[in-house]
């Protein structure tokens, strides 16, 4: 099976603008995940989308949403880019096996940078 | 407040040696922890996981401990090669393993491993 993929795999843009970040992930999985990992804050959730519906949110402002399609694909959008949102933004789909457990599996991620 | 922590940013070990990387947390609903090991530019992999009920899984070369009544959990290399040089994060879920669904991980910040030939 494929991995989980991501595009662009890396982008530059300026404060005040917006960016829209797509993942595809492997195929038959339904929950996608994205984060956000910087230097100084480690990897950090963002929100988790299933079934075209977000059902889990991390703590960051509302500039930061998202949204899952039909086929399981999913855009997170940053609007009004600050400068602290350069980072590499990693989207992971999972999977629950027949015992209930559930592993995440990341893409190569986004690198945005912010000037 | 950092609810899993891992307090060595690196670790340097000796080709065929073992290396235990150490994770501490604090939620005590977390109840499913997974190892991601990471490359430059690259997403996290998943090396290996252990559900609340257990207190060792192994898979080849990598074996994860957990002790619930410390709050802590450790991955051991054995034998530690030069490939296994990365970043290696701890990360936790809450409820995953009851199918409860709480599909958020929270992770450490990291341990740099670097294996010397």
């Amino acid at each position: 099976k494929a991995g989980v993929t991501q595009t662009p795999r890396y982008l530059i843009k300026t404060r005040g603008q917006q960016v829209t970040l797509s993942c595809s992930p492997i195929s038959g999985h339904r929950s996608v995940s994205w984060y956000q990992q910087t230097p100084g804050q480690g990897l950090q959730f963002l929100f988790e989308y299933f079934s075209e519906t977000q059902r889990n949110k991390g703590n960051f402002p509302g500039r930061f949403s998202g949204r899952q399609f039909s086929n399981s694909r999913s855009e997170m959008n940053v609007s009004t880019l600050e400068l602290g949102d350069s980072a590499l933004y990693l989207c992971a789909s999972s999977w629950v096996d027949q015992r209930g457990q559930e592993t995440q599996y990341f893409g190569p991620g986004t690198r945005l940078l912010v000037l | 407040d950092q609810q899993v922590k891992q307090n060595s940013p690196s670790l340097s070990v000796q080709e065929g040696r073992i290396s235990i990387l150490n994770c501490d947390y604090t939620n005590s609903m977390f109840d499913y922890f997974l190892w991601y090991k990471k490359y430059p530019a690259e997403g996290p992999t998943f090396l290996i996981s252990i559900s609340s009920i257990k207190d060792k899984n192994e898979d080849g070369r990598f074996t994860v401990f957990l002790n619930k009544s410390a709050k802590h959990l450790s991955l051991h290399i054995v034998p530690s090669q030069p490939g296994d040089s990365a970043v290696y994060f701890c990360a936790a879920s809450a409820g995953l393993y009851s199918g409860a669904g709480s599909y958020q991980l929270t992770f450490g910040k990291g341990t740099k491993l670097s294996v010397i030939p």
